[in-house]
């Protein structure tokens, strides 16, 4: 496609449900990346895929959330048995190539709220 | 440990007047800076960058300055106009696919 897409663009959920969150990066880029924003405060780096490299996950704040990327291409973030504090926009991002100042492309990313 | 600091939550600039926009960095190894710019319910979208090596980078009405002695970067509009008018996020990165952002300044500018 022309843009990243997130999918959902709102998802409202019990606090202890599990959700998915999806992203299909712009056609040809390598790198993907999940970053969120949570109320008042910058991105924050979650995770990072790069072709067939073990992807980067030292940013997932704890072992509730998962991200896979199937194929190199889709990429789907999950969070198990979600808390109030997983309240965030979460975003993808994808880039030809990584590192540097190229800058990513965003999607609009998922609102989630927990409640 | 916020190692990009905006410490602007918000700014109002008139219409064709100078926005600067300011962001302070604890981490020597940074050695790319970028500027994004999010309106409401969109995702944040590149705006422009700058090596360590420089000290000023230009794109139209866009300039970025960066300080690395005071770790300070800013990014100047001129002219303002009111579809500038967004949440300007500054990053850093050591060379790596690891962005770090501030927490962004809000900017309007008034017609």
């Amino acid at each position: 496609g022309a843009g990243v897409s997130q999918s959902p663009s709102n998802k409202v959920t019990e606090k202890g449900k599990d959700v998915e969150l999806r992203c299909d990066p712009i056609s040809g880029h390598t790198a993907l990346y999940w970053y969120r924003q949570s109320l008042g405060q910058g991105l924050e780096f979650l995770i990072y895929f790069q072709g067939n490299s073990a992807p980067d996950k030292s940013g997932l704040p704890s072992d509730r959330f998962s991200a896979e990327r199937t194929g190199g291409s889709v990429s789907t973030l999950t969070i198990q048995r979600t808390q109030q504090e997983d309240s965030a926009v979460y975003l993808c991002a994808s880039s030809p190539l990584s590192g540097g100042g190229y800058g990513y492309t965003f999607g609009s990313g998922t609102r989630l709220t927990v409640v | 440990d916020q190692q990009v600091k905006q410490n602007s939550p918000s700014l109002s600039v008139q219409e064709g007047r100078i926005s600067i926009l300011n962001c302070d960095y604890t981490n020597s190894m940074f050695d790319y800076f970028l500027w994004y710019k999010k309106y409401p319910a969109e995702g944040p979208t590149f705006l422009i960058s700058i090596s360590s090596i420089k000290d000023k980078n230009e794109d139209g009405r866009f300039t970025v300055f960066l300080n690395k002695s005071a770790k300070h970067l800013s990014l100047h509009i001129v002219p303002s106009q009111p579809g500038d008018s967004a949440v300007y996020f500054c990053a850093g990165t050591s060379g790596t696919y690891k962005y770090i952002f501030g927490t962004g300044t809000r900017l309007k500018v008034l017609a």
